[in-house]
């Protein structure tokens, strides 16, 4: 079975603070993924990368980076949190880009 | 562009009757379409989805959507709700031409089995 972790599941910083949230997945997967997830909004894409040290931006990138070093740990930062990045943030792993995407827990963010 | 729609915000449905979680997609090309499961405080799971072939195509616990290209729909359908389908429902699609790596998720639809 394919397992993709999360470093926290929930997580308190304060506005002006610098995030990271870690992703680890154990089936040698090409494809990562993080999204954000916000009520009536679904599952909206902000990075992806489809191999070491290469990102692509999703739909909503801005104040936020990623960082791959290894192939299974893709690592999304907020430079400088605020509050309207208070979300649950999904990270998601495939082996093909076309295919079945695992998904981790999810962390629950709140920035005060 | 690619877009994917659950009209549906709330489904409500008595257990053992049947339950339909609509869904309906926008691409230019053909698609690849998926559905996916939310429990509380979990991740995503998948459930099933279609690539090519059959229209009705059968997932896990004991799920299936029909695939239907002329309505361009991809309804979830289950023929006896448990209380334990109790979650939420999403919808993805992926343009199969399209060269970018993005699936589009629906906003999702939750879905309640009354005992």
């Amino acid at each position: 079975d394919v397992k993709v972790t999360q470093s926290s599941r929930y997580l308190v910083k304060r506005t002006g603070e610098k995030v990271f949230l870690e992703c680890v997945q154990d089936m040698d997967h090409e494809n990562m993924f993080w999204y954000r997830q916000d009520p009536g909004l679904g599952l909206r894409l902000i990075y992806f990368s489809y191999d070491v040290k290469m990102k692509e931006k999703g739909d909503i990138p801005e104040g936020y980076s990623v960082s791959r070093e290894k192939k299974e740990r893709f690592s999304l930062i907020l430079e400088s949190a605020s509050t309207n990045q208070t979300s649950m943030y999904l990270c998601a792993s495939s082996l093909y880009y076309t295919d079945t995407q695992y998904f981790g827990p999810g962390t629950r963010l709140t920035v005060l | 562009a690619q877009s994917v729609a659950q009209p549906e915000d709330q489904v409500n449905v008595a257990e053992g009757n049947p339950l339909t979680v609509k869904c309906t997609y926008s691409v230019s090309g053909n698609p690849y379409l998926f559905w996916y499961v939310q429990y509380p405080n979990r991740g995503l799971q998948f459930l099933l989805k279609y690539i090519t072939g059959d229209n009705l195509v059968k997932g896990s616990y004991g799920f299936e959507a029909e695939f239907n290209k002329s309505q361009t729909s991809f309804h979830l359908k289950k023929p006896s709700a448990l209380v334990s389908d109790s979650a939420l429902y999403f919808c993805a699609v992926r343009d199969i031409g399209d060269t970018g790596n993005q699936f589009y998720f629906g906003t999702g639809t939750s879905l309640t089995v009354i005992p």
